[in-house]
This record gives C-alpha cells, structure tokens and sequence, in this order.
C-alpha cells in the first residue's frame, strides 16, 4: 500500500531555512502528483506546494517568494525547502499524494521555529 | 487566495442527517468539480471522504455524500454516528492550479 513518511528537524531557529523530505514507499514516484501542506497548532490545513514527477511545480502564492519542492526519483523521495522561517512557521507538516483528491498522506511531523 | 468559508461548528444528533458547506468563487468550487472532502480526528492525519465533488474513495461509508451548487459545495452525513465527531476540511482546486482549503468545521454528535 501506499506509505509516505516526513523527515528532518523538529526545531529550526528563525531565520534559517526548514528542509524535511518525504520518502514514499509502495508506489513510484515516477508518476501523479506531490505536496507538502501544514498545520499550525490549533489551526487548520494550508497548502504549500505540490510537484509531478516530471518536475511540474506550483506554489501557495502567499508562501512562493521562500519556498521550493524538488524530487529525486531515484530515491522515490521529495523535498520542501521553506527559507527565513518565522514563528509563523510552526505547523504540522505533511507530504501528500494528489491523485483523486489529495488521497494518501504522511503521519506529519511538527516543526517548531524558536531560538 | 482566500480561504473558502466554511462554518465553525456544526452538531446533530446521532441518526440526523448534517451538512456542511464550503463557499468559493467562480475562480474555485464555482469553475471546476475538482472539490474534496477530509476528515481529521485531533492528532491525527486527514482522510480523504469525497473527491471530485461527490464520488467516495474505496472504504468511504456510503453516509458520507458531496454536492455542489454554483460557488457552494456541500457535505452530507447521514444517519450521524458518534464516530463521525471529527473536523472537516473542504479543498478546491482553482483557476491558478493551485489548492485552496477551507478554514475547517468542527462536528459535534450530540
């Protein structure tokens, strides 16, 4: 089945740049769409950014000036940079697949930003 | 882009049918039937209950149903079930090819 898992630091201090990458187990990634969403505590979900295999990327317009997503298929992976992170940051954050719908998520993984 | 609206809070009794709606634009819900529906329980992930305005995925209770109207898009469950308390989250695709989601509705079951 479908699996994908969020990875990196838990605590990045503002400023600095949030990198989490997301490894998808059970299907290639050679195919369909890619995103990453948040979800700050209490809060609900925002879209952040979604890339095909290909390399076709979009961006949350209120978030594109910092951020960039990329994929390497040949670790069945994709990434999210998010630069000059504020405490507005803080979030849950999860990789996705669109496919119908955004269909299979990962578990997320808080990222907090604080010095 | 702005948030699509959706109410705070709904409740209902268990048995009762509720509906939730999801309030767009013609550049949103309105202009295409790309409209989803997620479920999310405090601490965990969304599920996706409804894609493409009203079709289910494989697993989906057959409770859960979606429509759309103009710039609105619906969520109806019937015969509510106390499992069914959870928040929910409408999500449009747009005329940028962005997403966008509502700002979520929390479900109560009396």
């Amino acid at each position: 089945q479908v699996q994908l898992q969020e990875s990196g630091p838990g605590l990045v201090k503002p400023s600095e740049t949030l990198s989490l990458t997301c490894t998808v187990s059970g299907v290639s990634i050679r195919s369909n769409y890619w995103s990453w969403l948040r979800q700050p505590p209490g809060k609900g979900l925002e879209w952040i950014t979604y890339i095909s295999y290909s390399g076709n990327t979009n961006y949350n317009p209120s978030l594109k000036s910092r951020v960039t997503i990329s994929i390497d298929t040949s670790k069945n992976q994709f990434s999210l940079k998010l630069t000059s992170v504020t405490a507005a940051d803080t979030a849950v954050y999860y990789c996705a697949r669109i496919y119908s719908g955004i269909d299979h998520w990962g578990q997320g993984t808080l990222v907090t930003v604080s010095s | 882009q702005s948030a699509l609206t959706q109410p705070a809070s709904v409740s209902g009794s268990p048995g009762q049918s509720i509906t939730i709606s999801c309030t767009g634009t013609s550049n949103d819900v309105g202009g295409y039937n790309y409209v989803s529906w997620y479920q999310q329980y405090p601490g965990k992930a969304p599920k996706l209950m409804i894609f493409d305005v009203s079709k289910r995925p494989s697993g989906v209770s057959d409770r859960f149903s979606g429509s759309k109207s103009g710039n609105t898009a619906s969520l109806t469950i019937s015969g509510l079930q106390a499992e069914d308390e959870a928040d929910y989250y409408c999500a449009s695709h747009t005329s940028s090819s962005t997403v966008i989601f509502g700002g979520g509705t929390k479900l109560t079951a009396l």
